[in-house]
């Protein structure tokens, strides 16, 4: 069964930088890409990014100036980084398995979401 | 605001069927791509309920069917169960500026 752990800070501050990593059980990361979207208090799911092993990545147009997407596939994980936050990026960020029918992408995987705070 | 619109609630009671709908524009569900469904129950993580406009993954139940005609989408729920009270998104494919992933802004289903 695949199984993906989000990991990182609880609580940053603002003008800082975010980062998260998506540590992948159960599957390899350079079987499929691989995404982030996240969901602020009250509001729907927004797509961040997403990314293959070797390196292919897209970026959310919105968030792009401020995102970084990575994978190690020695450690089968996959890194975020936001530079920049404010409260808006308050959100719990999930990391998510993705696959592509050829129609465009999906989400059949996803990890339980941490929950990242911005505030001084 | 999101891409695809959703409405923000929407109810039923037991056993009864409820629809969802979501509606996008010429660049997304108007194209050539397909429409997600996904289930978000308080704490759990999303869970995959239709993939590629009318397709279950396995474990699914049958009473989650979905559908797209032109720019919009469709999720319906027959046989009303407590436990599908959730929130509900559909998800899929923009083209505009270099192309990415958009998603409805959620509808809350209530099980009276």
């Amino acid at each position: 069964q695949v199984q993906l752990q989000e990991s990182g800070p609880g609580l940053v501050k603002p003008a800082e930088t975010l980062s998260l990593t998506c540590t992948v059980s159960g599957d390899s990361i350079t079987s499929h890409y691989w995404g982030w979207i996240r969901q602020s208090p009250g509001k729907g799911l927004e797509w961040i990014a997403n990314i293959y092993y070797s390196g292919t990545t897209n970026y959310n147009p919105s968030l792009k100036s401020r995102v970084t997407i990575s994978a190690d596939a020695s450690k089968n994980q996959v890194s975020l980084k936001l530079r920049s936050v404010t409260a808006a990026d308050t959100a719990v960020y999930y990391c998510a398995r993705e696959k592509n029918n050829g129609y465009g992408e999906f989400y059949d995987f996803w990890g339980q979401g941490t929950l990242v705070s911005v505030s001084s | 605001q999101s891409v695809l619109t959703q409405p923000p609630s929407v109810s039923g009671a037991p056993g009864q069927t409820v629809t969802i709908s979501c509606t996008g524009s010429s660049s997304n569900i108007g194209a050539i791509y397909d429409v997600q469904w996904y289930q978000i129950s308080p704490g759990t993580a999303p869970k995959l309920i239709i993939y590629g406009n009318n397709n279950r993954p396995s474990g699914v139940p049958d009473r989650f069917s979905g559908s797209k005609s032109g720019a919009s989408a469709s999720l319906a729920i027959t046989g009303l169960r407590a436990e599908d009270e959730a929130d509900y998104y559909c998800q899929s494919y923009d083209a505009t500026l270099s192309g990415y992933v958009v998603f409805g802004g959620g509808t809350k289903l209530t099980v009276l």
